[in-house]
């Protein structure tokens, strides 16, 4: 029973690229949320998705960044034209509901850097 | 908005002895979950132990305990008989239960060291 798969593990980049991480959820769940954790800082919430629906992207800087997932395949985060500040781990979690007392299962994280 | 502070950046701790780790946090709901993660150089993020915040008792997981305070919003962690393999970053998070989603609030985080 495979947890949460994200890929890349590590990513480098130049400033003006595009970045793509990809997570699959576990088996059973339909609930994805995007973390980023900037160095020496804790996990900061940006979106979370549900198949084919954005549910809630607060945490979403408004310019370059988009996350999807589709009904088929695994959700990706995406940023565009990248810059150094964007270096951090971006972790995936999933959870089979919203709400309740289940935990959020965590991915080991994919570490984007800008050069 | 919810806000989790863990104020001990670093802490540091003997082979076999306790440690606790503080958190408190800032919230007007009523209803909502605490958990304390940890983070081993690895990068995963482990589930250390839960708590409801319904429930006056203290959630407990072998060697990890914590100690809620409701009114005080204190939700500190208790690690007895200390191993090297606790040596990691901790997270303290909040969660408010509601059905807008499972999103969580994590403090800073505080950096565990286990001396042999």
């Amino acid at each position: 029973n495979a947890g949460v798969m994200q890929n890349p593990r590590h990513l480098v980049r130049r400033r003006g690229q595009e970045a793509r991480l990809r997570c699959s959820p576990m088996k059973g769940h339909s609930h994805v949320y995007w973390y980023r954790q900037l160095p020496e800082e804790g996990l900061k919430f940006m979106v979370y998705l549900q198949k084919e629906n954005i549910i809630d992207e607060s945490g979403m800087p408004k310019e370059r960044f988009s996350a999807e997932f589709p009904k088929e395949g695994p959700s990706i985060l995406r940023i565009q034209q990248v810059v150094r500040g964007d270096s951090a781990a971006y972790f995936c979690a999933s959870s089979p509901r919203s709400s309740g007392a289940n935990v959020l299962t965590f991915g080991a994280g994919s570490r984007l850097t800008v050069l | 908005a919810q806000t989790v502070t863990q104020s001990q950046p670093e802490m540091s701790v003997q082979e076999a002895e306790t440690v606790t780790l503080s958190c408190t946090y800032d919230t007007s709901e009523s209803d909502y979950y605490l958990f304390w993660y940890k983070q081993p150089p690895s990068r995963q993020m482990i589930l250390v132990i839960r708590q409801e915040a319904y429930k006056q008792q203290n959630a407990t997981e072998n060697r990890f305990s914590v100690n809620f305070q409701k009114a005080a919003k204190s939700f500190s962690l208790k690690i007895s008989d200390s191993q090297l393999g606790d040596a990691a970053m901790y997270f303290c998070a909040y969660r408010v239960n509601n059905n807008a989603g499972n999103m969580l609030t994590f403090g800073g985080g505080t950096r565990l060291m286990v001396k042999p």
